[in-house]
């Protein structure tokens, strides 16, 4: 079974600080790991995802995420946060031998002017 | 490419009715899924498709059909609408390996009195 945890519900930062959204992972086998946003009342928009190689990855919107099989996390980082980048971030994981993928429960971000 | 659409955006049910929540894509994935969102409960999954003419069920199946008679459309009927049933539906598609991020439509809001 694979399973995701956002342990925040919740994360505050002011505009120009950096942003960490965390995100932990358990699964069988290799994890693709994937980070969503959703804007309101809007559907989920992919902004990066984990295949394998270099463990940082870039993504749209100045958004990054590394990925840290050790500690099984795959927490998505920002240099400096935008009031523009308050939304609901998803994480979530797939297998290869699984279609279906599992999704965190959403951490709300909201970036303060 | 128009992604993934879905209609209607907004609905009002009252208990015991029945409708289809439409949704298609064109980017030729062969898999589909629906979702709905609920505050607090993050995304559960209702019915998925791996290719036309294979359905499966997910987290929250009752109360769902679908089927996949073409690679485009993936339908949602609600058989005999409840309150339970308020939520917000999300179709997404992706192509089939593990490491594809899925494409989101825009959601249908739905009430039910």
């Amino acid at each position: 079974a694979q399973s995701v945890a956002q342990p925040e519900d919740q994360v505050n930062v002011a505009e120009g600080n950096p942003l960490t959204v965390k995100c932990t992972y358990s699964v069988s086998g290799n994890p693709y790991l994937f980070w969503y946003v959703q804007y309101p009342n809007r559907g989920l928009q992919f902004l990066l995802k984990y295949i394998t190689g270099d463990n940082l990855v870039k993504g749209s919107y100045g958004f990054e995420a590394e990925f840290n099989k050790s500690q099984t996390s795959f927490h998505l980082k920002k240099p400096s946060a935008l009031v523009s980048d308050s939304a609901l971030y998803f994480c979530a994981v797939r297998t290869g031998g699984s279609y279906i993928p599992t999704f965190g429960r959403g951490t709300s971000l909201i970036v303060h002017p | 490419n128009a992604g993934v659409t879905q209609t209607p955006k907004f609905q009002v049910l009252k208990t015991g009715q029945s409708m289809t929540l439409q949704c298609a894509q064109d980017m030729n994935h062969e898999y589909m899924s629906w979702y709905r969102q609920d505050p607090g409960m993050g995304l559960r999954l209702i019915h998925y498709s791996v290719g036309a003419g294979i359905t499966d069920q997910g987290e929250v199946p009752n109360g769902y059909n679908v089927s996949r008679s073409t690679t485009e459309d993936f339908p949602l009927r609600l058989l005999s609408a409840a309150p339970s049933q308020t939520s917000v539906y999300f179709c997404a598609s992706s192509l089939t390996g593990g490491s594809a991020e899925q494409y989101f439509g825009p959601g249908t809001r739905l009430t039910v009195t």
